[in-house]
């Protein structure tokens, strides 16, 4: 099993459209969560951090179920601009170290 | 300035010959990481240091070398390149507990 999980998708979606991800984690000494976006051949950046009471950024919110180890992330009012790989991100799990999940592709059509 | 950078940001160099990714990072980060990544699929990780004196292989580390020359340097090193290491290579820094800051990539390619 995968430290961290995971769908690859897409997810195609229209614009306007409401989309969650989810990811789940094996360790449960993980610490610290994240969310990042790639573009396609681009570096990955920070999207947001998760914590455990939930945080909202605009129109992306994320949770931490610390109980289930998952963490999600969710999309209102999808852009087109919104189109990339989202990754999962988890730090202080297995050898105290960064692990990414494999990543979910979004693609929002018109 | 970017807090990671990496040098060179695109590379063709051939069968056999020997190259090196340097990567820097102003972060003052202790923990550094080297990342492969083929098209269409996620990170893979090479080798990471959590300090100067630490390195560690991570999943694809065969054919790959790295030094930790000072807390802000890491560099990846091909001692041998192959076609199958054409790929996208990013360095990574973080805290113990805390989010990743990537370079901008290197392309690489093995002709």
């Amino acid at each position: 099993r995968k430290e961290v999980e995971q769908d690859p998708g897409p997810f195609n979606v229209p614009e306007g459209a409401t989309v969650a991800f989810n990811c789940t984690y094996s360790n449960s000494a993980s610490q610290s969560f994240f969310w990042y976006r790639q573009d396609c051949r681009k570096e990955p950046k920070l999207l947001m951090s998760v914590y455990s009471s939930g945080n909202e950024d605009g129109r992306f919110t994320a949770q931490l179920n610390r109980a289930s180890q998952y963490i999600s992330l969710l999309i209102r009012d999808s852009k087109l601009s919104d189109s990339a790989t989202y990754l999962c991100v988890v730090n202080g799990g297995a050898g105290n170290m960064l692990t990414f999940g494999g990543g979910t592709r979004l693609m929002v059509k018109p | 300035d970017a807090d990671v950078t990496q040098t060179p940001r695109n590379r063709i160099t051939k069968t056999g010959k020997r190259i090196m990714l340097e990567c820097s990072q102003t972060k003052g980060h202790d923990r550094m990481y080297w990342y492969r990544q083929d098209p269409g699929l996620g990170l893979r990780l090479i080798y990471y240091s959590f300090d100067v004196k630490d390195i560690n292989k991570g999943e694809i580390s065969d054919g790959y070398s790295v030094s930790r020359q000072a807390q802000a340097k890491f560099s990846l090193s091909l001692e041998s390149a192959i076609p199958n290491q054409t790929a996208l290579y990013f360095c990574a820094t973080s805290g113990r507990n805390t989010e990743a800051f990537f370079g901008q990539g290197t392309r690489l390619t093995v002709v």
